[in-house]
């Protein structure tokens, strides 16, 4: 069945250093979407990826799908202790309507 | 407007029991699903349902189970728990089941069996 990897597990920055996250699906995506989730929280939507070779920003984070639509990635730029948390992609294969959840990477930033 | 609620926020049950955890949408969503998301994992999704119709299942037993009712609500139903059965359950609601629609998580259920 349809398995969604990322890399790494865990990630600790000191503030200010950049971070990224990258997500790999067994299989072609239709789309991809993004979620943070703070410690004791639920998921939070952030954006959704639909066209190969997308890239989309919101102020210090950049989100990338790759061509193959199988792989993207997210960039945070000069983290902040804001930014903790776990990053979830989740995609979504062509002809389903469920989700399969990557496996998470779990931001530290140390002031 | 209020977001994506969920009950009761804590449950402890044992072995072999049952249990419904409820949903309600952000008012003008039709489309529910739930996961559950087990301590250090990703959400696993469980079900879609869409205008009161199953419209997706995950890898899980019969003894989960779900329903949606004419106000776009939602229970999930688990018999006979196991162990393995205690996580977060979370719901999501969306406005239509189009599958590009922005999901909208609930704050979860932690259920744990004893």
């Amino acid at each position: 069945g349809q398995q969604v990897m990322q890399i790494p597990q865990y990630q600790h920055v000191q503030e200010g250093e950049d971070f990224t996250t990258y997500c790999n699906s067994s299989t072609t995506l239709s789309n991809i979407q993004w979620y943070k989730q703070r410690p004791g929280g639920h998921p939070v939507f952030l954006i959704q990826l639909v066209k190969s070779g997308e890239v989309k920003k919101q102020k210090r984070l950049t989100f990338q799908f790759g061509e193959a639509k199988k792989n993207s990635s997210l960039h945070i730029t000069a983290t902040q202790t804001t930014d903790v948390g776990t990053y979830f992609c989740a995609g979504r294969a062509s002809g389903t309507y469920k989700y399969i959840f990557g496996t998470g990477t779990r931001l530290k930033v140390l002031a | 407007d209020a977001g994506v609620t969920q009950s009761p926020t804590h449950l402890i049950k044992t072995r072999g029991q049952h249990v419904t955890l409820r949903c309600s949408p952000i008012s003008g969503h039709k489309s529910v699903s739930w996961y559950q998301q087990v301590l250090g994992q990703g959400p696993q999704f469980i079900f879609q349902y869409y205008e009161k119709e199953e419209r997706g299942r995950g890898n899980f037993p019969d003894r989960f189970s779900a329903r949606q009712f004419p106000n776009y609500s939602s229970e999930l139903n688990v018999n006979a728990l196991l162990l393995g059965d205690s996580a977060l359950y979370l719901c999501a609601s969306s406005f239509r089941q189009d599958s590009t629609d922005t999901q909208y998580f609930g704050p979860g259920t932690r259920l744990t069996v004893l």
